[in-house]
């Protein structure tokens, strides 16, 4: 079983405050990182799905960066907001590209 | 356009009794999963089917069975349900494994008692 390792597992920040998560996941015959936004009551949906060493993805206030030489992606969220409180899920897949390993997610919370 | 679907949204099923989570889509996708959610296990893939008439085993097969019924449905079998599978159930589909972004189903809670 592939490991994706998230961290910090849980984060508390105020509005208006930047912040940032990791997503550790195996180096060798890498496929694709995906990213996930989940809020509570909801589904997943996706944020970004990154290929290439060096990938560099942006959605709003939301961006991505990717390093598959040493096995991990940053996810930033600048300018954080109440509704940006959710778990923030990455995901990997192989060569084979028949199946993602979701982390457990780093759970956000944005406080006004 | 409903995208993933799932029935019924909630159950509850005493030990011992058997039951058929459906889910559908409705986007033309090739592949579709099947995954539980507990707490603090993140989502763990139970059995995913790559392309119409394939099925595959995934992190958490046992106590499972599943049918690619057709490109658009994907059904997920309890035999004989147990308290340890007490959890939330989602669907998934995609239109290439790996490449594309899964869109997820509405989730199914599940109770065993």
């Amino acid at each position: 079983i592939l490991n994706v390792e998230q961290s910090p597992q849980s984060l508390h920040v105020q509005e208006g405050d930047s912040t940032n998560f990791t997503c550790s996941f195996p180096s060798s015959n890498f496929y694709a990182l995906h990213w996930y936004r989940w809020e509570t009551a909801k589904s997943p949906e996706a944020l970004f799905v990154m290929t290439l060493n060096g990938d560099e993805k942006k959605k709003g206030r939301i961006s991505a960066t990717l390093n598959t030489k040493e096995g991990y992606s940053y996810l930033y969220i600048k300018g954080s907001q109440p509704e940006d409180s959710a778990t923030y899920l990455c995901a990997f897949s192989t060569g084979t590209a028949s199946k993602l390993t979701f982390g457990t997610g780093t759970r956000l919370q944005v406080t006004l | 356009n409903a995208g993933v679907t799932q029935t019924p949204k909630f159950q509850v099923l005493k030990t011992g009794q058997s039951m058929t989570l459906q889910c559908a889509q409705d986007m033309n996708h090739n592949s579709m999963y099947w995954y539980r959610q507990d707490p603090g296990m993140g989502l763990r893939l139970i059995y995913y089917s790559a392309s119409e008439g394939t099925t595959d085993k995934g992190e958490v097969p046992n106590g499972y069975n599943v049918s690619r019924l057709n490109k658009r449905e994907f059904s997920l079998r309890l035999e004989s349900a147990a308290p340890s599978q007490t959890s939330v159930y989602f669907c998934a589909s995609t239109r290439l494994a790996g490449v594309f972004e899964q869109f997820f189903g509405p989730g199914t809670r599940l109770t065993v008692l």
